[in-house]
């Protein structure tokens, strides 16, 4: 079965460093991974997406991601955190069929 | 293009009374998803349809729930009767397929039932 396990709850970073929330995965097949990001009070935006093409992703607003399929991960980094990062972070597996599972989030805090 | 929307964006209901939530999709995908999104539970799928037809509503927590698409650009979600428990961010997605699965979510619907 597939499931994706977002390894904090919570990181905090000030304003201009690297910025790294983790996400294993688990997957009978080749997966598709994606993360999310949700600004308070909104939607959720895609970040980017893995789908067994290249295995370093580049997404919007400078974020990437890394597929590392002998660790199991699907990390995202940033190489300097800006305020307006500040968010909820999801990372998402593709169910069998058409369905997305969604981990339980990371909560990104930037301080000045 | 513009993405999904919900309306309403926020309501505020009585314990008993029905609830409708909408939904319109991007315009050409062929298939849209109901979640639900809690603090306790997370993100949760309660049906997704394709082509207008309810694929899978297993997510959906019981019978007072009950969703729809009559057509291509519309879907509805409703509770009745509602209770306190349901108050939760209810998001409408839509995705096209032929893609790479990704699903685009609306700006979501505040729930609160009193």
């Amino acid at each position: 079965a597939q499931s994706v396990t977002q390894l904090d709850s919570h990181v905090s970073v000030s304003e201009g460093t690297p910025v790294l929330l983790r996400c294993n995965y688990s997957s009978s097949y080749s997966p598709s991974l994606f993360w999310y990001v949700q600004h308070p009070n909104k939607g959720l935006q895609l970040l980017l997406k893995y789908t067994s093409a290249a295995t370093l992703v580049k997404g919007i607003n400078g974020f990437e991601a890394e597929f590392k399929k002998s660790e199991t991960s699907f990390h995202l980094t940033k190489p300097s955190a800006h305020m307006s990062d500040a968010a909820e972070y999801f990372c998402v597996v593709r169910k069998a069929g058409t369905a997305l599972i969604f981990g339980k989030g990371t909560t990104l805090s930037v301080s000045s | 293009d513009a993405g999904v929307i919900q309306s309403p964006r926020h309501e505020v209901t009585e314990m008993g009374q029905e609830v409708t939530l909408r939904c319109k999709p991007i315009s050409g995908h062929d298939y849209l998803f109901w979640y639900r999104q809690t603090m306790m539970r997370g993100l949760e799928l309660l049906i997704y349809f394709n082509n207008n037809v309810p694929i899978d509503d297993s997510g959906m927590p019981e019978d007072r729930f009950s969703a729809k698409m009559p057509n291509a650009s519309f879907s509805t979600l409703k509770i009745q009767p509602s209770e306190p428990r349901d108050s939760a961010v209810y998001f409408c997605a839509s995705r096209e397929s032929g893609t790479s699965y990704e699903q685009y979510f609306g700006p979501g619907t505040r729930l609160t039932v009193t």
